[in-house]
């Protein structure tokens, strides 16, 4: 089946620690995206990218890092520099090309926990 | 001035009755408006698209637009405990990439 799969669904970070988020889509969009979404809050964007090897800061990109080497792949790296990290990550895609309505697909999401 | 806005609720309705959720948005050159459903826990799940003004009805759901107030609403019918859930307000910009959420309103269902 089409979809968006997110890895680990549960992560556990000491402070100091950078992690990796991995993000693989199957839907052959071309737009992928990052939100953080902290409770009862809505989604920030952080990172999004249109096309391989381009992508651009969201709202709130600071102390995270993202790569799209191929269009299936978006993993975002939560590093060192990100004071509060402990959110719930998703994941989303777009097919951006044609008639982009801008209705996004979600992942299930990750849940860092810094210690 | 928060780009997308939503009362954060709780709303709580009788089942079987028609649960209203409002969404104001401050950007007029937003030209794509959506619903999102999340249930505790889970990812956001996309209900309900709308781009012109008006009606747009799916099912027990039906997205209300009126671009001249900057003004969003999503009805649900009949409504369900299974409707318990946040609902999320999304808007874009035209030819943008960045979607817009609010905060959400958490809808309870009472059977």
């Amino acid at each position: 089946d089409g979809g968006i799969t997110q890895s680990p669904k549960y992560l556990f970070r000491k402070e100091g620690q950078n992690v990796t988020l991995s993000c693989e889509q199957n839907l052959n969009h071309d737009a992928m995206y990052w939100y953080r979404q902290d409770p009862g809050q809505g989604l920030r964007l952080i990172y999004y990218s249109q096309i391989v090897n381009d992508f651009q800061k969201g709202d709130i990109a600071e102390g995270y890092s993202v790569s799209r080497e191929k269009k299936e792949s978006f993993p975002l790296t939560v590093t060192s520099a990100q004071k509060n990290p402990t959110a719930f990550y998703l994941c989303a895609s777009n097919p951006w090309q044609g008639a982009n309505t801008g209705e996004l697909f979600f992942g299930e999401g990750s849940r860092l926990t810094v210690l | 001035q928060k780009e997308v806005e939503q009362n954060s609720g709780p709303l709580s309705v009788p089942e079987g009755a028609i649960a209203s959720l409002n969404c104001t948005y401050s950007d007029r050159g937003s030209q794509s408006f959506f619903w999102y459903r999340q249930y505790s826990g889970k990812s956001p799940e996309l209900i309900m698209s709308i781009y012109s003004n008006g009606d747009k009805e799916d099912g027990r759901f039906t997205a209300q637009l009126n671009k001249a107030s900057q003004y969003v609403s999503l009805l649900i019918r009949d409504s369900q405990p299974s409707d318990s859930a946040t609902y999320l307000c999304a808007v874009r910009k035209t030819g943008g990439f960045k979607t817009i959420f609010g905060a959400g309103t958490r809808l309870f269902v009472k059977a």
